[in-house]
């Protein structure tokens, strides 16, 4: 079955500063990798997604990179802001697994003002 | 419009002692899903529900029962809870007809003393 891998597992940066979370996957017919943002108490939230036919996908501050050759897609926050500090997962999901998403095992973002 | 809905939010039980998760969704989607989320492991996958009256294992099946009620409503039983089981537990759906974005409930955080 699908193995996502993510790193790095905790991420402090500074107001203002960029963030970027690392995942590598396994299975090369996963078609699609969501990104989720988990504030405490709370379900994760899907923040942005890509689908294996686009190499960018880009909302706002938040953009997602994807590279299929090597089975690895990145998280990229700009201008970081202390309501981005949470817990994000990557996951990826493909047609031979029955679309179910395979989590990565998070990041949890501090963003120091 | 309340997404998904899980009850309880919190619950204590003793070894041994059985209880039913539930959780229900107004999204009218097909797919429901249960995960349980334990630190530094990130969210895996209990059993599923691609569609109504279909119910599957996923990646940590063991100590657990679901039930498919209707298209709305997903439970996940714990026979007899055991400390291992303690954890917080994710209940999501989606519709294939929006692609493979799921959306998830608050979580039930569950003891097992």
């Amino acid at each position: 079955g699908e193995n996502v891998e993510q790193h790095p597992s905790t991420l402090s940066v500074q107001e203002g500063d960029s963030a970027v979370i690392k995942c590598t996957y396994s299975d090369s017919a996963s078609n699609y990798f969501p990104w989720y943002k988990q504030e405490l108490g709370k379900g994760p939230q899907l923040i942005i997604d890509i689908r294996s036919n686009v190499g960018e996908k880009k909302d706002q501050r938040i953009a997602v990179t994807l590279n299929k050759t090597a089975k690895h897609f990145s998280l990229h926050i700009t201008e970081t802001q202390p309501e981005d500090s949470a817990v994000y997962f990557c996951a990826a999901a493909g047609r031979a697994a029955g679309n179910k998403l395979t989590f990565g095992g998070g990041t949890r973002v501090l963003v120091k003002p | 419009n309340a997404g998904v809905t899980q009850t309880p939010k919190f619950q204590v039980l003793k070894t041994g002692q059985s209880m039913t998760l539930q959780c229900a969704q107004d999204m009218n989607h097909n797919s429901m899903y249960w995960y349980r989320q334990d630190p530094g492991m990130g969210l895996r996958l209990i059993y599923y529900s691609a569609s109504e009256g279909t119910t599957d294992k996923g990646e940590v099946p063991n100590g657990y029962n679901v039930s498919r009620l209707n298209k709305r409503e997903f439970s996940l039983r714990l026979e007899s809870a055991a400390p291992s089981q303690t954890s917080v537990y994710f209940c999501a759906s989606r519709d294939l007809g929006l692609g493979y974005g799921y959306t998830f409930g608050s979580g039930t955080r569950l003891t097992v003393v």
